[in-house]
């Protein structure tokens, strides 16, 4: 079956580091997304990973290890706007992305 | 970047009646087009995946009668919602790639259904 898991909730203090983790098991894989949404809207893309290894992003930076079934989403300098819902989405053996439970981000001064 | 444009952005309806949401890709063609549902502070299930000039496939549990979906141009995917009841009330979002598998999917606005 398909399965992908994040944390629900976390919080952190601006300026600081926060990492986001995402496990996930599928029928298949072509490629793993991280999206952020803020409450009330639609999601915005931040990044994709495919092969193993690092992406960065400026602040953003999203790691994978198919491997581990395992990939991370890092927000550096936080901000008061990045309070918002990561959502990691993996693509499967067809074109579906298959979304995770999504984790709440709230930031605080 | 590639636009989907998703209309309307909000609709309230009386229990009983139907609601249409229609879903475009502004500035790129889409032979598959996806429609999610999300309730309050979770995440965004898969309903169904609209596939242009051929049936929908809908995933398990989501019924194919109460949520029609039609995908008749290249750049065009409705999700009418029949018989609408209270429970349905949700934000209905579609989304689509311009491109492979290996494309970001972009996603609409999103529509915020309230049934009463």
């Amino acid at each position: 079956g398909q399965n992908i898991d994040q944390p629900t909730e976390m919080t952190a203090t601006e300026g600081a580091i926060v990492q986001i983790n995402c496990t996930y098991q599928t029928s298949g894989f072509n490629g793993l997304f991280w999206y952020q949404q803020h409450a009330g809207e639609a999601p915005t893309f931040l990044s994709y990973n495919v092969l193993d290894g690092l992406e960065e992003k400026g602040r953003f930076s999203s790691f994978l290890s198919r491997s581990k079934g395992y990939s991370y989403l890092l927000l550096k300098e936080l901000q008061m706007k990045d309070s918002a819902s990561y959502l990691c989405a993996v693509g499967d053996n067809t074109d579906k992305l298959i979304f995770g439970t999504g984790t709440r981000l709230q930031v605080f001064p | 970047g590639a636009v989907v444009s998703q209309h309307p952005s909000w609709v309230i309806c009386k229990s009983g009646t139907s609601v249409k949401i229609e879903c475009r890709s502004l500035d790129f063609q889409a032979t598959t087009m996806f429609w999610y549902r999300q309730f309050p502070k979770q995440s965004l299930m898969l309903m169904a995946t609209s596939n242009e000039g051929s049936k929908a496939t809908y995933e398990q549990g989501v019924e194919k009668d109460k949520f029609l979906i039609n995908h008749a141009s290249l750049t065009l995917s409705t999700l009418t919602v029949t018989s609408a009841h209270p429970e349905d009330s949700s934000f209905y979002i579609c989304s689509a790639r311009d491109g492979g598998r290996e494309t970001e999917a972009f996603f609409g606005q999103g529509t915020r259904l309230t049934v009463v």
